[in-house]
């Protein structure tokens, strides 16, 4: 089983709509942290937010909003008024202690296509 | 100028050659990370260094091997390539020195094709 789940593989939608990614997430650990990173078309990889597992307090920033549930194991990610720049590829991911230290474990990915 | 370069950027080779991707960073971190991205797989973690003198296999190590010559510099090798292989490869770094230790910082990539 994975360790992080995006089961949207690719979405569709038109600028200005809201468009929300899921993200869902599986550990026993009680102190870990979730990810967000964004792959646009030129290929870079860009971290974007990082959560704790005590903090549940959604976050936004500009068009950007985290819904952070521990009672659900997701992080989901919320776009508001998409633009045709927010078109990438999204990652959510999970970090888990291994050995004394915390290595982060990636999920698929979820393509996002804006179109004008 | 970037803060982790990767080099090549692209690269083609054939079946059995031995090749290295190498990365360099100039952010002072200590940690650093080779993932390969396949379509549809997402990010897969090969092989990480907390210094120097630490070298830790990933998830998928089978095939290949690194070394960390330097604190900026962490190398990843193919000793015989083969064409499933064949992915994107990224350098990442991240900094025990804050709290956030496992926050990942990445090169740009190197598209690799084994034939």
């Amino acid at each position: 089983a994975q360790k992080v789940t995006q089961a949207q593989t690719e979405i569709s939608v038109v600028e200005k709509e809201d468009v929300t990614l899921d993200c869902v997430y599986e550990t026993r650990d009680t102190t870990y942290y979730l990810f967000w990173y964004k792959q646009p078309p030129s290929g870079e990889l860009v971290f974007l937010i990082r959560r704790n597992s005590f903090d549940e307090q959604n976050e936004i920033s500009g068009r950007y909003s985290w819904n952070f549930q521990k009672s659900t194991s997701s992080f989901n990610f919320t776009i508001t008024a998409s633009q045709v720049v927010d078109s990438a590829v999204y990652f959510c991911a999970l970090s888990e202690a291994r050995g004394g230290s915390y290595i982060p474990t990636f999920g698929r990915g979820t393509s996002l296509i804006v179109h004008p | 100028d970037a803060d982790v370069t990767q080099t090549p950027r692209n690269r083609i080779t054939k079946t059995g050659k031995r090749i290295m991707l190498e990365c360099s960073q100039t952010k002072g971190h200590d940690r650093m990370y080779w993932y390969r991205q396949d379509p549809g797989l997402g990010l897969r973690l090969i092989y990480y260094s907390f210094d120097v003198k630490d070298i830790n296999k990933g998830e998928i190590s089978d095939g290949y091997s690194v070394s960390r010559q330097a604190q900026a510099k962490f190398s990843l090798s193919l000793e015989s390539a083969i064409p499933n292989q064949t992915a994107l490869y990224f350098c990442a770094t991240s900094d025990s020195w804050t709290q956030r230790t496992d926050t990942q910082y990445f090169g740009p990539g190197t598209r690799l094709t084994v034939l």
